[in-house]
Formats: structure tokens, sequence, C-alpha cells
């Protein structure tokens, strides 16, 4: 079973700053079956990234994902104030899905 | 647009049953798979079964099966999730959730129904 270690678990940063999260498989997955999600307190999550680096529909660009193997990245270039929540990569395989256990990104 | 729109949340005996349903809109509910994914009280998301978009094949994780069972009825753009022989551990918010490609990710989500397991 992969398992998915996002960190860090919060990141405490000031709009306008970016923002780097970090996805860690515990063994190599597929490029094309990684996602990333944003979830805001009382809110269904939203898709973001799929596919490690290609956004969803409506995902503004400061949004970009990357990586490969085991390591995988969600970059926020500029944090805008709607951008503080909760972040989930998630891997597909087996026809079964894997989330990790997220990273707040809180307001400084 | 896409909606889709859980009921029969609620709260249940430890050992009792409970099913949900889905009611999807705004897209050929008939071409998509769906999973349900449930979220307990301040954790984190943990995915807990999918259909494919025929009813063909089913999937869940270790944790539920042999005791929840998911089913779609297609003339009724409709998603079920039967869940019996509940367990404390259940409690969660349960969304129903639109595939968007061959089962390897989610592009749209219900708004959810809780389900509380206590006596």
């Amino acid at each position: 079973e992969i398992v998915l270690t996002q960190s860090p678990g919060t990141l405490s940063l000031s709009p306008g700053e970016r923002a780097t999260l970090s996805c860690r498989a515990s063994q190599r997955v597929s490029s094309s079956y990684l996602a990333w999600y944003q979830q805001k307190p009382g809110q269904a999550p939203r898709l973001l990234i799929y596919g490690a680096s290609s956004r969803a529909t409506g995902i503004p660009d400061r949004f970009s994902g990357s990586g490969s193997g085991t390591d995988f990245t969600l970059t926020i270039s500029r944090l805008e104030p709607e951008d503080f929540a909760v972040y989930y990569c998630q891997h597909y395989v087996n026809s079964r899905l894997t989330f990790g256990g997220g990273t707040k990104v809180e307001i400084k | 647009q896409v909606q889709l729109v859980e009921s029969g949340g609620g709260v249940v005996q430890p050992g009792g049953s409970l099913r949900l349903s889905c009611a999807a809109s705004g897209f050929t509910f008939s071409s998509y798979g769906i999973h349900w994914v449930r979220q307990a009280p301040g954790k984190g998301l943990e995915w807990v079964t999918f259909i494919r978009y025929d009813g063909s094949y089913t999937y869940y994780a270790d944790s539920v099966k042999g005791r929840f069972t998911i089913s779609r009825d297609n003339s009724k753009n409709t998603l079920y999730l039967q869940m019996n022989s509940l367990r404390a551990e259940d409690t969660a918010v349960y969304y129903c959730a639109k595939d968007r490609y061959s089962g390897s990710d989610i592009d749209y989500w219900g708004q959810g129904t809780l389900v509380t397991v206590s006596s």
C-alpha cells in the first residue's frame, strides 16, 4: 500500500508570499495519477491539479504542480486571502484512491 | 452545472444500518464512475468506494469491505451507499464525488452528509 506523506503539517505565511507544499510517496508512483485538492472549512474539497501538473478547469495560474517518482510539490506563487485552506494530495492505483494527511496553509 | 446532492445521513447505533443516496445532475451520469469519500470530524479525507459508470465493477477500502455496498441506478441518475454493521469509527461526513477520468481523481464533489454512529 502506498502512503502519501505531506509536509509541513502547517504552513504560516502572509498574503503575497509563495507557498511550497510537499507530498512524498512511500514508493514510486505514476505522475499521471497524482492530484491536489483544496478544502476550506465547512466546504467540500476542490480539484486543483491532476496528472501532477495539469490545472483543473477554472484554477488560477498561481497554482502549479510538479514532481515525479516519489516527490511532488504544489506551489502557490503569491498567496491570495482566499488561498488559506487545507491542501491534500491524492494518488490512484488499482482503482483505489489514497489521500495524504493534508497541509494547512494559515495566515501568519 | 454539475450537482451532486447527498441525503440519508443521521444518527445510528453501533451495529445498525443506513443507506445514503446521491442525486446527480448537470452531466451524463451514466458515463462516469462515482466515488464515496468520507471525512471524520477534524480529520483528513478517506476514500471509501468507487463504482464504474455502468455498475459493472465496484471497489472498496479495506476498512469497509464486506459491510458497505455501492450501487447506482442510471435511469434515476442516483448513487447509493448501503452501510451495514456500522461502527463508531464510521462517523464522518460522506461525500459523493464524480470521477474525472477512469477513476483516477475527482473533479466534482457533493456537499456531504453527516453520519454519526453512537449509542
